[in-house]
Parts: C-alpha cells; sequence; structure tokens
C-alpha cells in the first residue's frame, strides 16, 4: 500500500525558531512536493523535488528551503519561523510519468507563536 | 499558466439528493485533471482522474466526473449523497509536459444535511 508518512502531524514553535518538517515515502517514486494548505485558497505549492538533489521553486517559495538527501526523505526547512507560516503543510510524492497520480501524507499542523 | 476555479466554497445536500461539485479549468496544453478528497483531520485522498481516454471518468465512492473540452469544464457528481461524503473537495490540473506538480482549486466543502 502507498504510504506517505510526515514525522509530525502537530507542532508548536516561536517565531524566529528554525523549523524542520520531515517526509518519508516508501514508493521508490521520483516526485516529492511540499504544499501548504490555507482556509480558501487550497493547496499552494512551496517547492518540488523530481531527482535525488534536484529541487524547484513552485509558487511561494519564500521563507522555506528543501533538503533531499535520500530519494526516500523530502525536508521543508523554515529557517526562521513567522506568524504568517502558521498553516497545514502536505508532502506529497509521485512517479515521473504523465498524468500519475500524487499522494498526499496526512499533514502536519505547524503553529507559529 | 494552467489554474482552476472551483464554483462556491461551499455546497450543502441532502442525503439522498444529486451531488454536483463545479470545476473549470485554463490551460494551454491538453489537460490532466484530477478530483481530491479531504476528511477532517487527514490528507488528500485520489477520486478520479481524466487523462485524455474516455470524457467520463468513475471514480472511488460512487463519484464520477465528465471532462468538457468546449467548456473548459470538469465538474464532479455523485447521484445520491450520503452523509459520509461530507468532506472538502478539491479539483486539480497538471500539464502534460514540464511541471508534473498540481495546480489546485481553493476547494469545496460538502456538507450532507439529514
Amino acid at each position: 500500500d502507498v504510504k506517505v508518512t510526515q514525522s509530525s502531524r502537530y507542532l508548536v514553535k516561536r517565531t524566529g525558531e528554525k523549523v524542520f518538517l520531515e517526509c518519508v515515502q516508501d514508493m521508490d517514486h521520483e516526485n516529492m512536493f511540499w504544499y501548504r494548505q490555507d482556509p480558501g485558497l487550497g493547496l499552494r505549492l512551496i517547492y518540488f523535488s523530481y531527482d535525488v538533489k534536484m529541487k524547484e521553486k513552485g509558487d511561494i517559495p519564500e521563507g522555506y528551503s528543501v533538503s533531499r538527501e535520500k530519494k526516500e526523505r523530502f525536508s521543508l526547512i523554515l529557517e526562521s519561523a513567522s506568524t504568517n507560516q502558521t498553516s497545514m503543510y502536505l508532502c506529497a510524492s509521485s512517479r515521473s510519468v504523465s498524468g500519475n497520480t500524487i499522494y498526499f501524507g496526512e499533514g502536519s499542523w505547524l503553529t507559529v507563536v | 499558466a494552467q489554474s482552476v476555479t472551483q464554483l462556491g466554497s461551499h455546497v450543502s445536500v441532502s442525503e439522498g439528493a444529486l451531488v454536483l461539485l463545479r470545476c473549470n479549468y485554463s490551460s494551454s496544453v491538453p489537460p490532466y485533471l484530477f478530483w481530491y478528497v479531504q476528511y477532517p483531520n487527514q490528507g488528500l485522498q485520489l477520486l478520479l482522474k481524466y487523462t485524455s481516454a474516455a470524457t467520463l471518468v468513475k471514480g472511488i465512492n460512487g463519484f464520477e466526473a465528465e471532462f468538457k473540452k468546449s467548456e473548459t469544464s470538469f465538474h464532479l457528481t455523485k447521484p445520491s449523497a450520503h452523509m459520509s461524503d461530507a468532506a472538502e473537495y478539491f479539483c486539480a490540473v497538471s500539464k502534460d509536459t514540464g511541471r508534473r506538480a498540481l495546480t489546485f482549486g481553493s476547494g469545496t466543502r460538502l456538507q450532507v444535511q439529514p
């Protein structure tokens, strides 16, 4: 069965802290994604990676960075958390095939106080 | 650039009534189109997808969607709503070439009244 696992479901961090959100997939997928979900805005793409050590900016990369040292793991990094980064973060993965299904993790709720 | 518009942020139907969730897309190339569902406190689950085969696509839980190129639409329907269908539904589009990420609509929350 397909599995995308996000290490933390709920986090509370202070403004200015460095935050790591971890995601692991067990399907040997080439592509991995980080989305942010906010009410009324749907899902917005932060970054995605199409191979180990390869990344591409999404629609809202400001304030975020990513790391993909191994194929199965994709980390989202908030260098200095701010209150406007309070949100639900969703990790996803897919094969690198046109029209292929993207599989999502259960999400990480981040609150920055 | 590709985009998706979902008409109606909230839709309420009675149990047993027809469900119709609207989605219009904009894409400069033939698109792939998806519907995902999100239950409370969960990630997104694929309902169905259109990949240029049949224009009427059947998905899980009795949902289906029809791709209409002339109307640039991909509306989601279900003949008879069930209480368990209450969730948020997202329409998404991806291009055949280039980035393989999905562009999502803003979502429609479906309420099912007893």
